[in-house]
């Protein structure tokens, strides 16, 4: 089955720095790759998706990445500021309405 | 905007109960699905449904378990015999079945289930 691994497990910067965090997937099946945001309490919140059409997506300070070759894909947040703080996963599907394995995630931490 | 909704937000029970947690999907959704999220780790699929049956499920989702679409609006998660092992916090989503639309599932906020 599919294998997700996510790094950095924490990531600490300061206001106004980029931050990035990257995913490895195992199923070269595999073409939906989602990023949600976690905050304490709450259930993950869809952020940015890309499927495997698509080499890089930007919605405003976020954008991702997908290297198909490498099996990677990678989430960027430019400018961070504070409410960026929480818990990113990055996942990854095979189809449509497909079961989504997560990865372990990342704690980031944007510091004043 | 639309969102998925989960009752109770916090279930307490005794090992060996019989717990059922409920969740209301986004209305125009016909895909469901349960995960779990076992404290500081990741999320983790359960099962996914559609039109009536199971369409997936992991092997976390023993006899134990069943889910059911009692009505129009309602999806839900029974445990029969609760064990320690199954505290954590239940996500229930859903997604659309509107061409790749069906791809992007979103989460309810969850039910966090403490079983003593």
């Amino acid at each position: 089955g599919e294998n997700v691994e996510q790094h950095p497990s924490t990531l600490s910067v300061q206001e106004g720095d980029s931050a990035v965090i990257k995913c490895t997937y195992s199923d070269s099946a595999s073409n939906y790759f989602p990023w949600y945001k976690q905050e304490l309490g709450k259930g993950p919140q869809l952020i940015i998706d890309i499927r495997s059409n698509v080499g890089e997506k930007k919605d405003q300070r976020i954008a991702v990445t997908l290297n198909k070759t490498a099996k990677h894909f990678s989430l960027h947040i430019t400018e961070t500021q504070p409410e960026d703080s929480a818990v990113y996963f990055c996942a990854a599907s095979t189809g449509t309405a497909s079961k989504l394995t997560f990865g372990t995630g990342t704690r980031l931490q944007v510091t004043l | 905007e639309p969102e998925v909704t989960q009752t109770p937000s916090h279930q307490v029970t005794q090992m060996g109960q019989e717990v059922i947690l409920r969740c209301v999907p986004i209305s125009n959704h016909l895909y469901f699905y349960w995960y779990r999220q076992i404290l500081g780790q990741k999320v983790e699929f359960l099962v996914s449904f559609y039109n009536n049956e199971i369409s997936e499920k992991s092997e976390i989702f023993d006899d134990q378990f069943s889910v059911e679409r009692p009505d129009g609006s309602n999806f839900t998660l029974k445990i029969r015999s609760t064990k320690l092992e199954d505290s954590a916090m239940y996500f229930c989503a859903s997604s659309s079945t509107r061409g790749r639309e069906a791809d992007t599932q979103y989460f309810g906020p969850g039910t966090r289930l403490t079983v003593l």
